[in-house]
């Protein structure tokens, strides 16, 4: 079982670029989210899912698409990559039930911008 | 907006020793969720708290929810080397949205 699972895991790309962070769970969970890690900010939600077809913002969108095609997968686009996107990206997974809402998270995506 | 605050940011503290971690929330919520992260590696849960009153327990550390208040502690006791890591709350915002505290990176001296 593989849980959370986040490619790559490391990336280096130039301002302008665009790309895909890829983020799928074998889980059957319902609810995705994606995270970005900055140093003294915590985590921050960038977008969510609740299902399939089914995704909104979270507190810094700009600058992100998400698509929720499957349940399994929730890739995150950056479309014109900046240097003040330079972080730890995380995705998480989680669903209701026994599980309460419990969010398992992917080892992560460290990104640079140059 | 949900605001979640964590304090202290950086905690230092010698083994053996016991202290609390405090994370305040702006806006109602019933649902808080406190999570370890060791450097360089991913988030992992430790509790649910679900109602007003909450109280878990695992080991050394014991976390507790006062919904009136807003306010969840994470309370350290008898501190151990193997505690030291970034410990964050998240607040569950409407359904399935978390906002997370900015954490509070505990070291443990020996």
């Amino acid at each position: 079982n593989a849980g959370v699972t986040q490619t790559p895991k490391f990336q280096v790309l130039k301002t302008g670029q665009s790309m895909t962070l890829q983020c799928a769970q074998d889980m059957n969970h319902e609810y995705m989210s994606w995270y970005r890690q900055d140093p003294g900010m915590g985590l921050r939600l960038i977008h969510y899912s609740v299902g399939a077809g089914i995704t909104d913002q979270g507190e810094v969108p700009n600058g992100y698409n998400v698509s929720r095609s499957t349940t399994e997968d929730f890739p995150l686009r950056l479309l014109s990559a900046a240097p003040s996107q330079t972080s730890v990206y995380f995705c998480a997974s989680s669903d209701s039930g026994l599980a309460k809402n419990i969010q398992y998270f992917g080892a992560g995506t460290r990104l640079s911008v140059l | 907006e949900l605001k979640v605050e964590q304090n202290p940011l950086f905690l230092s503290m010698q083994e053996g020793k016991n202290y609390t971690i405090y994370c305040n929330y702006s806006t109602t919520s019933d649902r808080l969720y406190w999570y370890r992260q060791d450097p360089g590696k991913s988030l992992e849960s430790l509790f649910v708290l679900l109602s007003n009153g909450a109280v878990k327990q695992e080991g050394r550390l014991m976390a507790s929810l006062d919904t009136k208040a807003r306010l969840s502690t994470l309370h350290i006791t008898a501190a151990v080397h193997d505690l030291s890591a970034t410990y964050f709350c998240a607040v569950e915002q409407g359904t399935y949205k978390y906002i997370f505290g900015t954490g509070t990176r505990l070291k443990v001296l020996a």
